[in-house]
């Protein structure tokens, strides 16, 4: 289940196919991008999509971007338990500077 | 082997100490940058800079300090004035190119007692 507040959102799934959204605000923002982070380390760039596209592929994920309504996902394939982590979408919200989003834990269960 | 590298990794200060920490890059990257993670949140930008002897502020700059003196160096200065200095810091690295690809450190955990 998802949970707000203080805390990082959390999704808890299963082993399979799994996604992870984000809602953004700022409509001129040039890329979007997602990133992972284990815990203790910093974040490890997964996957980015500039704003004219509306999906990109990568290994085992795909970002979609829908602009009508400022929502970025990942959608991640045959998602295993070493996919665990804190999964944050950022923008580009003006020539290099690069914000962050709330991000959102994902656990996933065997 | 090429990256960023924070230290230290581990840090403790009383309060009112000035802390410097440090980071350097090895990438060529022309575009460092600095964030603070508290537990449970997400990153929140410090300071970046684009270019060398050029930066700019974040969205929590006050309290903090840089200098980017050397294309490859990009330290962060945490002043006695930063009244909750107590977090995870990050640092990162991009081409500059405008694509929001950033590389990490690290990081460096700094606790004020």
């Amino acid at each position: 289940g998802e949970s707000v507040g203080l805390h990082l959102p959390t999704l808890s799934v299963q082993e399979g196919d799994n996604s992870i959204n984000c809602a953004y605000s700022n409509s001129a923002s040039d890329y979007f991008i997602w990133y992972k982070q284990e815990s203790g380390k910093g974040p490890q760039f997964i996957i980015d999509i500039r704003s004219n596209m509306d999906k990109r592929q990568g290994q085992r994920v795909t970002v979609l971007l829908n602009k009508t309504v400022k929502h970025l996902s990942l959608q991640i394939a045959a998602t295993q338990p070493g996919d665990s982590a804190v999964y944050f979408c950022a923008e580009t919200t003006s020539y290099d500077k690069v914000i962050f989003g709330p991000g959102t834990s994902l656990s996933v269960i065997p | 082997d090429g990256g960023i590298t924070q230290s230290p990794k581990y840090l403790f200060r009383k309060e009112g100490q000035n802390v410097t920490l440090s980071c350097e890059q090895n990438l060529n990257h022309d575009a460092m940058y600095w964030y603070r993670q508290d537990p449970g949140q997400g990153l929140r930008l410090i300071y970046y800079s684009q270019i060398v002897n050029d930066f700019q502020k974040g969205d929590i700059a006050e309290g903090y300090s840089v200098s980017r003196e050397k294309k490859e160096s990009f330290p962060l200065t945490v002043t006695s004035a930063q009244k909750n200095p107590t977090a995870f810091y990050l640092c990162a690295s991009s081409t500059g190119q405008g694509s929001g690809e950033l590389f990490f450190g690290e990081g460096s955990r700094l606790t004020v007692l």
